[in-house]
């Protein structure tokens, strides 16, 4: 069936430096991959998306990657700051426009 | 439209008790979603409706739980004869969709206790 993993389920990483969460999906058929951030006691929030017509995506310090034949997926965050701590969350889409989501990801950022 | 807008908050209820949760979705989107989110975990999916059509349920989705979009506008999640286990946030996500995904934006949430 559908099912999305992601790792790790906790990250901790100094100020500044790179942070990495990867995600693998199961459904071919998947072609939107969204990535959510959730802060303590608020709303998922997108954050970056891509599509599967594109193997990378950059929006300022963040940047998504795509490889279709692996079925995998990542998050990387550069120069990360405090204000980055929350849980991120990747989903895959499979060609019915519901999402399905990754278990989640706490990324501490140690100041 | 500041959004989508759940109501209420919180609820705490009784096992057994029959409980109703509203989503109000930005105003022109057409998709609709219901979440179900524990602690430590992601959002599990539990329904969906293009406009008032529910399009895709669940399996894992018990009898005891209905949705409904009558007008295509707000959405109700009804949960007959709790159970401890329907503890959790329900979240409710509305987007707009014609030929491609595009973001689905969240509500803040149903947080459910059943005691």
């Amino acid at each position: 069936g559908e099912n999305v993993e992601q790792h790790p389920s906790t990250l901790s990483v100094q100020e500044g430096d790179s942070a990495v969460i990867k995600c693998t999906y199961s459904d071919s058929a998947s072609n939107y991959f969204p990535w959510y951030k959730q802060e303590l006691g608020k709303r998922p929030q997108l954050i970056i998306d891509i599509r599967s017509n594109v193997g990378e995506k950059k929006d300022q310090r963040i940047a998504v990657t795509l490889n279709k034949t692996a079925k995998h997926f990542s998050l990387h965050i550069t120069e990360t700051q405090p204000e980055d701590s929350a849980v991120y969350f990747c989903a895959a889409s499979p060609g019915t426009y519901k999402y399905i989501f990754g278990t989640g990801t706490r990324l501490k950022v140690l100041a | 439209d500041t959004g989508v807008s759940q109501d209420p908050r919180h609820k705490i209820t009784k096992r057994g008790q029959n409980v109703t949760f509203r989503c109000d979705p930005i105003s022109e989107h057409n998709r609709l979603y219901w979440y179900r989110q524990t602690l430590g975990q992601g959002p599990e999916f539990l329904t969906y409706f293009q406009n008032e059509a529910q399009l895709e349920k669940s399996r894992l989705l018990s009898d005891r739980f209905s949705a409904e979009r009558p007008k295509g506008s707000f959405s109700t999640l009804e949960i007959q004869r709790t159970e401890q286990g329907d503890s959790a946030m329900y979240l409710c996500a509305s987007s707009l969709i014609w030929e491609f995904d595009t973001e689905a934006f969240f509500g803040q949430g149903t947080r459910l206790t059943v005691v």
